[in-house]
């Protein structure tokens, strides 16, 4: 059982690069998310999904975009890369809108923009 | 917007003391989750607290939902270096659509 899996866990890009997050489930989970974690910040919402074909913005979404095709998978795409955009990617995803299922993390992707 | 937050930033233990972080909501809550993340980590779920004034325990940790459900506690008893870590609280009206506290960075020191 993978769980969330993320890929890749590592990236460098050059400023004004794109290049997509990977974001997969393998619970049959509804709802999944972005969280970006900068130092001192804890993590703050990107962008959601309550179902296939369904997103929403969330706290810090502008330079994202989001899609969701399947059930499995949510990639986050950065349309041109920034240095604001250095950060720890997180992916999660939850079987339940409210209580108390458990919600789970990938991993997360760090992100470097030079 | 709905603000959480958190304190302390950091605490510094000697191993057996016990350790409290605290959160705060600008507005009422629907529920509360907390979270823990080791250095290098991805958070991992530790609990949801859904109903005014709850306590819950978890072999040595122990939360509790506020009366007003608008603020949250964790407590550690007799802390263990396997405790290290960043504790995270986060409110929302779902589980997928979090604000995250800025979270209380553990050091347990032998």
């Amino acid at each position: 059982n993978a769980g969330v899996t993320q890929t890749p866990k590592f990236q460098v890009l050059k400023t004004g690069q794109s290049m997509t997050l990977q974001c997969a489930q393998d619970m049959n989970h509804e709802y999944m998310s972005w969280y970006r974690q900068d130092p001192g910040m804890g993590l703050r919402l990107i962008h959601y999904s309550v179902g296939a074909g369904i997103t929403d913005q969330g706290e810090v979404p502008n330079g994202y975009n989001v899609s969701r095709s399947t059930t499995e998978d949510f990639p986050l795409r950065l349309l041109s890369a920034a240095p604001s955009q250095t950060s720890v990617y997180f992916c999660a995803s939850t079987a339940d809108r409210g209580v108390g299922n458990t919600i789970y993390f990938g991993e997360g992707s760090w992100l470097t923009v030079v | 917007g709905q603000q959480v937050m958190q304190i302390p930033q950091y605490q510094h233990v000697q191993e057996g003391e016990d350790f409290t972080t605290y959160c705060n909501s600008s507005t009422t809550l629907s529920n509360i989750q907390w979270y823990k993340q080791r250095p290098g980590g991805h958070p991992v779920f530790l609990i949801q607290l859904v109903k005014s004034g709850e306590v819950k325990k978890q072999k040595r940790l122990t939360f509790q939902f506020g009366e007003a459900k608008k603020n949250s506690s964790l407590h550690i008893t007799a802390t263990q270096t396997t405790d290290v870590g960043t504790y995270f609280c986060a409110g929302g009206d779902s589980g997928y659509a979090l604000n995250f506290g800025k979270g209380t960075s553990l050091l347990v020191t032998p």
